[in-house]
């Protein structure tokens, strides 16, 4: 199974909404997670179970989708959210991550 | 409190074979579908899943990396080891291990990684 994501980098500005898509070449189900990745920081889990905020994430973040089409939406863009983001496939062996969205300040 | 944390050298040779160890505590790798795995970040790039190793021993690898890869435990010592051989300058990067609770789930806790460049 390969991941797609897009775009591949996005400029924002603070209070904007965004949403990231990623794609899998085969249904997984809702077998998905959204990580955040700041520099020189190990990832930081997000959602799971493609719509499931993890404890302790703000709840601007959300996610949707099953099968191969999902998103994960900021709903209002903070300083601390400038971040890549990554998606990762959980429903069966490989278990890779998408290529990463960079979101940029606008 | 779970924790992880990676050690190993940050300095390899091309062609040596590379030793890291995830310490961890705050679960016990001999509890019902608990996982540690490995994920490494060359430069600049995406992450990549490696390997992963569960409380009752199975083992998974990824398949482009799996003839140079070797996951194992040791639940004494809440430790995972993970050994990649034949090292080559492209395998430098961020190497991270990660808790992984069981089932479809993801990795919900990670060490801070540890950087290992090959370079002669």
């Amino acid at each position: 199974i390969q991941l797609t994501q897009s775009p591949s980098s996005l400029s924002a500005s603070v209070g904007d909404r965004v949403t990231i898509t990623c794609r899998a070449s085969q249904g997984i189900y809702s077998s998905l997670a959204w990580y955040q990745q700041k520099p020189g920081k190990a990832p930081r889990l997000l959602i799971y179970d493609a719509s499931t905020l993890q404890s302790g994430v703000p709840s601007r973040f959300s996610g949707s989708g099953s099968g191969t089409d999902f998103t994960l939406t900021i709903g209002s863009l903070q300083p601390e959210d400038f971040a890549t983001y990554y998606c990762q496939q959980l429903n069966s062996y490989p278990l890779p991550f998408g290529p990463g969205t960079k979101l940029h300040i606008k | 409190q779970i924790t992880l944390t990676e050690s190993g050298p940050t300095l390899v040779k091309p062609a040596q074979t590379l030793t890291l160890t995830c310490t961890f505590s705050g679960f016990s790798l001999i509890t019902d579908e608990v996982g540690v795995g490995w994920i490494r970040q060359s430069p600049g790039k995406a992450l990549e899943w490696l390997a992963l190793i569960y409380w009752h021993d199975e083992k998974r690898y990824t398949p482009s990396l799996q003839s140079r890869l070797t996951i194992v435990k040791d639940t004494s010592k809440n430790q995972v080891v993970l050994t990649m051989a034949n090292m080559d300058p492209m395998d430098t990067g961020t190497y991270y291990c990660a808790h992984r609770p069981g089932g479809f789930s993801p990795f919900d806790y990670w060490g801070q990684g540890t950087l290992v460049t090959v370079s002669s």
